[in-house]
């Protein structure tokens, strides 16, 4: 049961223009969000996040929209460069019964490629 | 020096044979996790560890086991290999608590088994 969901393995932009990768959740109980982004051989390294009380979180070329209701977010990229090009995992976190561990759960990702 | 380090980046072995990986950190984090990435399926959980008496298995423990020698060192094994465990392993590192940044991850053990 996978409760983090990017369903597009894969996403193609031109240089200059929006890169806009999505993440759907199915756990009502994550309340803070995180997207990393990896490229080969190296480890994840964390890019923006944002909690459950905000609707968007911006930094820099990034932003993160939260919308709850449809259990969904999304990372905004503008504009894009070539040196984005990368995998980019979402990731979600909840205070867990009993404790407050703060597991993240990721999603499967997204292979971004920016063309020049 | 990496803040997450782990030894080896490469490893190919035969089926059957004992292998570990090792990652050992400087951040001071009380929280270790092991990860295998696989293609099409993201990051998965294999072991986690909230500190050195608190070892808990994440949702592929099956065929793994982990020693946590320290705060600072966090092992995987393979007590046995078997091809289907050719996957990009990562170590992980977080604070007790939430952090704006979540983990902080090594660079990674690309395994291969034959």
């Amino acid at each position: 049961d996978q409760q983090v969901k990017q369903n597009s393995p894969s996403l193609s932009v031109q240089e200059g223009r929006i890169s806009i990768l999505n993440c759907d959740y199915t756990n009502s109980m994550f309340d803070y969000f995180l997207w990393y982004k990896k490229y080969p051989a190296e480890g994840p390294t964390f890019l923006i996040s944002i909690s459950s009380i905000k609707d968007k979180n911006e930094d820099g070329r990034f932003t993160v929209f939260l919308n709850k209701s449809a259990k969904h977010l999304s990372l905004h990229i503008v504009p894009s460069q070539p040196g984005d090009s990368a995998v980019y995992f979402c990731a979600a976190s909840a205070i867990s019964r009993g404790g407050s561990n703060y597991k993240l759960t990721f999603g499967k990702g997204t292979l971004l490629t920016v063309n020049p | 020096d990496a803040d997450v380090t782990q030894t080896p980046r490469n490893r190919i072995t035969k089926t059957g044979k004992r292998i570990m990986l090792e990652c050992s950190q400087t951040k001071g984090h009380d929280r270790m996790y092991w990860y295998r990435q696989d293609p099409g399926l993201g990051l998965r959980l294999i072991y986690y560890s909230f500190d050195v008496k608190d070892i808990n298995k994440g949702e592929i423990s099956d065929g793994y086991s982990v020693s946590r020698q320290a705060q600072a060192k966090f092992s995987l094994s393979l007590e046995s290999a078997i091809p289907n465990q050719t996957a990009l392993y990562f170590c992980a590192t977080s604070q007790p608590g939430r952090t704006s940044y979540g983990y902080t991850f090594g660079s990674g053990t690309r395994l291969t088994v034959v």
